[in-house]
């Protein structure tokens, strides 16, 4: 089946330790997405990717880092530096190009907390 | 500040009845609209979008409305049943022709329906 898969689906960190959260999509899809997503707020844009080996910073990049070493593959990294991690992270996928919607497919996410 | 208002947290609709959830923006480089669906603890599912260029889409229960003049949209559900209780999230996409940059998304609305 096509999708989008993020692990793990629970994690928890100390407060100075360095997470990597996983995205892995198989719809061939170029862009891949991160959102953030904390109670009473909507979805806001991490880091999206539209090719391979590019990333740019959305809205609220400060304190992670990504990587787009291959197409289906776009993990991100929530570092110490990040001050308020504890949130539900959502990773998506979208055709680009030749896109008419912009509709974004969504894995079903990882929460993290800091403990 | 933010480019996509939803201004209801939370709406009650007893099942079998219209639910109406309501959306403004502000950008008027905004060209689709999208609304999604979101059940706790998961990722978003698509609904239906709307291009700017129409007023109207259709499909099945679901139908959304665009008022440009207004910078506004609005989602019927007709009609409600259980299943429908979920956050709703509005969202919007500027195209740049460079690809896709992602959705811009309201805060959602938590509909409840009542039996």
């Amino acid at each position: 089946d096509g999708g989008i898969t993020q692990s793990p689906k629970y994690l928890f960190r100390k407060e100075g330790q360095n997470v990597t959260l996983s995205c892995e999509q198989n719809l061939n899809h170029d862009a891949m997405y991160w959102y953030r997503q904390d109670p009473g707020q909507g979805l806001r844009l991490i880091y999206y990717s539209q090719i391979v080996n590019d990333f740019q910073k959305g809205d609220i990049a400060e304190g992670y880092s990504v990587s787009r070493e291959k197409k289906e593959s776009f993990p991100l990294t929530v570092t110490s530096a990040q001050k308020n991690p504890t949130a539900f992270y959502l990773c998506a996928s979208s055709i680009t190009v030749l896109a008419k919607t912009g509709e974004l497919f969504f894995g079903e996410g990882s929460r993290l907390t800091v403990l | 500040d933010q480019q996509v208002k939803q201004n209801s947290p939370s709406l009650s609709v007893q099942e079998g009845r219209i639910s109406i959830l309501n959306c403004d923006y502000t950008n008027s480089m905004f060209d689709y609209f999208l609304w999604y669906k979101k059940y706790p603890a998961e990722g978003p599912t698509f609904l239906i979008s709307i291009s700017s260029i129409k007023d109207k889409n259709e499909d099945g229960r679901f139908t959304v409305f665009l008022n440009k003049s207004a910078k506004h949209l609005s989602l019927h559900i007709v009609p409600s049943q259980p299943g429908d209780s979920a956050v709703y999230f509005c969202a919007a996409r500027v195209y740049s022709g460079g690809g896709a940059d992602g959705l811009t998304f309201g805060k959602g609305t938590h509909l409840i329906i009542q039996p």
